[in-house]
């Protein structure tokens, strides 16, 4: 069955680091990619999506890449914030009989340090 | 504000109590679904819901219950709480297409001793 697997965390960094946190998926079909954050003590907010191979999608300095040939879709920032630290959730939207089913990768905590 | 809301957002409970966790949305989504989160495991489906009066198993479905008899509710029912059932439990609505954003509640918190 389709599947997500992220890197395990926690990942730390100093302020201004740059970051990725890796996310490869499985699939049957063509499905659409996201990126969940999740900041303490609430619920999941979507950060970006792509829904096509090579189409990247971006948000607060985020972006990620569909790539189909790797079937991986890694986040990256440029210089992380302590206001980043959160768990990040890639996920994967895919076909499931007549509706769409959302499949979440485990979680990858980010602490970062000023 | 668009929002999904989910009452109450802790609950410690006893085994064998049947409780209740409410969730509504105001978007006007048919679809909405329950999760569950635990530590290493990500978030599991539980239950979800096409739209009114049509509900389905999730991958972990055992020991709960749903009901849509309106579109914007959707709870979530344990008839016989355990402690394994202990969890932060996530509401979620969507519309129905693939590529659609999915919004959560807070989350709720549940504690059965």
């Amino acid at each position: 069955g389709d599947s997500v697997t992220q890197m395990e965390g926690p990942v730390t960094l100093s302020e201004e680091a740059f970051l990725t946190i890796n996310c490869t998926y499985t699939a049957t079909g063509y499905p659409s990619l996201f990126w969940y954050v999740q900041y303490p003590g609430e619920g999941l907010q979507l950060l970006l999506k792509a829904t096509k191979a090579d189409d990247k999608g971006s948000n607060k300095g985020f972006e990620a890449t569909y790539r189909k040939e790797t079937t991986s879709f890694h986040l990256e920032k440029g210089s992380v914030q302590v206001s980043d630290s959160a768990v990040y959730f890639c996920a994967l939207s895919d076909r499931k009989g007549s509706s769409y089913k959302l499949i979440f990768g485990s979680g990858t905590r980010l602490l970062v340090r000023p | 504000e668009a929002q999904v809301t989910q009452n109450p957002r802790y609950l410690i409970t006893v085994t064998g109590k049947k409780l209740t966790v409410t969730c509504s949305q105001n978007m006007n989504h048919e679809y909405m679904s329950w999760y569950r989160q635990d530590p290493g495991l990500g978030l599991r489906q539980i239950y979800y819901s096409m739209n009114v009066e049509v509900t389905d198993k999730g991958d972990v479905p055992e020991g709960y219950k749903v009901s849509r008899k309106e579109k914007r509710n959707f709870p979530l029912i344990l008839e016989s709480p355990s402690p394994n059932q202990t969890s932060l439990y996530f509401c979620a609505s969507r519309t129905s297409g693939i590529t659609d954003t999915q919004y959560f509640g807070p989350g709720t918190r549940l504690t059965v001793l």
